[in-house]
């Protein structure tokens, strides 16, 4: 049980043009995701809360008109990364908490590189 | 808000000895503490958590130590294995379900 599915696993887009990513939760209903950034050789870093049904909570320096996220269900939340920058390169995951489980299952990532 | 600090950022086993990694965090609020285990170019996996009321959980080779009132907790990989090469993260969450990882530790065994 537990699936958090991600999409595209991998995307290469030009600079100026935006990628959305999927987040689903395949099993169970998810009313918070998280989503993160991870840089090569780096930890994971929180970017932004995702709420089922109401505006996203971002982590201090993070743009929410860059990272633009919806979580219009239950089962899906997206991330949109605007006017993409090479500097926006990185892997980013999708995590997804079960309404009354304390346990986090991450999605599969999704490798963005901006040329 | 929560500081996470993980040591060491490297760890070179013989295959057979034991892996220790220690993480310290900042929040008392912080309730859940989980363990990762990151292969190259993978997704994190859950390997192991423990909850506040809980101070030791274990798992086959795997075990999971906590230290409320020190705001320390471990990962002991006992038996270790070339297949358990990669990098480890600890992270340290509240209520609210945000998590806050640590830096990560790369662990190798050597054969």
């Amino acid at each position: 049980g537990a699936v958090v599915s991600q999409h595209p696993s991998w995307v290469i887009c030009k600079s100026g043009t935006s990628v959305k990513i999927e987040c689903r939760s395949l099993d169970f209903q998810a009313t918070t995701m998280f989503w993160y950034r991870q840089f090569p050789k780096q930890s994971l870093m929180l970017m932004a809360t995702s709420n089922e049904g109401s505006k996203a909570t971002y982590e201090q320096g993070v743009e929410k008109d860059k990272f633009l996220i919806n979580h219009a269900s239950l089962t899906l939340s997206t991330l949109t990364v605007t006017s993409a920058h090479p500097e926006d390169s990185s892997f980013y995951i999708c995590s997804a908490r079960a309404q009354v489980s304390y346990g986090y299952t991450f999605g599969s990532g999704t490798r963005l590189t901006v040329v | 808000g929560e500081n996470v600090e993980q040591h060491p950022s490297t760890l070179s086993v013989q295959e057979g000895d034991s892996a220790v990694i220690k993480c310290t965090y900042s929040d008392s609020a912080s309730n859940y503490f989980p363990w990762y285990k990151q292969e190259l170019g993978k997704r994190p996996q859950l390997i192991i958590d423990i909850r506040s009321n809980v101070g030791e959980k274990k798992d086959q080779r795997i075990a999971v130590t906590l230290n409320k009132t020190a705001k320390h907790f471990s990962l002991h990989i006992t038996e270790t294995q070339p297949e358990d090469s990669a990098v480890y993260f600890c992270a340290a969450s509240t209520n609210a379900g945000k998590s806050t990882f640590g830096d990560g530790t790369t662990l190798t065994v050597k054969p």
